[in-house]
């Protein structure tokens, strides 16, 4: 399977604690994107990655939220501090022209 | 800005009906519009995609969508619903090559 794939499918913390997210796109896909999925709701844009470089945050993306792309290949996000609002789907996608791929997501749970 | 506006959070017809889900989008630029389906716990799948060709979209599963400049809307349809459909559905919107915006979702209920 070549599609986008997300580490961990599930993860639950306890308030305070930090917790990474790692990201593998297509691999010849430049691009990378990540989006936050609450209940009931649409994903939502994070921040996104022409190869190694982030070349947009979104203001959803408060100072505990640090993501990565340090060889433009797989991605990493990291919250700390954990807070009961994270709780979500983080989901991440790559992107050929035109067309965006989606992984299955990291559900987080935040107890 | 762009946005989507989809109408009906929930919405249910009967196996073998019309399905019908509604969106609006508002767009400064000529827009790329999307419909995705996610199933329970899994990621989103790409239905159908307009990128300023064909104004009626085919996609996957006999769902299509048609993009009306006039009215704003690009609204997703299937001749015959299937149970299998049951699923929640987003409209979305993206400059070209760019982040994609998405709307709240509609949950599509098919009855027996």
């Amino acid at each position: 399977d070549t599609g986008v794939s997300q580490d961990p499918r599930h993860k639950i913390t306890k308030r305070g604690q930090n917790v990474t997210f790692r990201c593998d796109p297509i691999s010849e896909h430049n691009r990378l994107y990540w989006y936050r999925q609450t209940l009931g709701q649409g994903p939502e844009f994070l921040t996104y990655f022409q190869n190694e470089a982030q070349l947009e945050k979104s203001r959803l993306l408060s100072d505990r939220f640090s993501a990565e792309r340090p060889k433009g290949s797989f991605s990493t996000l990291e919250i700390q501090r954990t807070e009961q609002g994270d709780s979500a789907m983080y989901l991440c996608a790559s992107s050929s022209p035109n067309e965006q791929y989606f992984g299955p997501g990291t559900r987080l749970t935040v107890t | 800005a762009q946005s989507v506006t989809q109408l009906g959070s929930h919405v249910s017809v009967s196996e073998g009906a019309l399905v019908l889900l509604r969106c609006n989008y508002s767009s400064s630029v000529p827009p790329y519009l999307f419909w995705y389906v996610q199933y329970p716990n899994q990621g989103l799948q790409l239905l159908l995609k307009y990128t300023s060709a064909a104004t009626l979209v085919k996609g996957i599963n006999g769902f299509e969508a048609e993009f009306k400049k006039s009215e704003t809307s690009f609204h997703l349809t299937k001749p015959s619903a299937h149970m299998s459909d049951a699923a929640e559905y987003f409209c979305a919107v993206s400059p070209k090559d760019d982040k994609i915006i998405f709307g709240k979702g509609t949950r599509l209920h098919i009855l027996p």
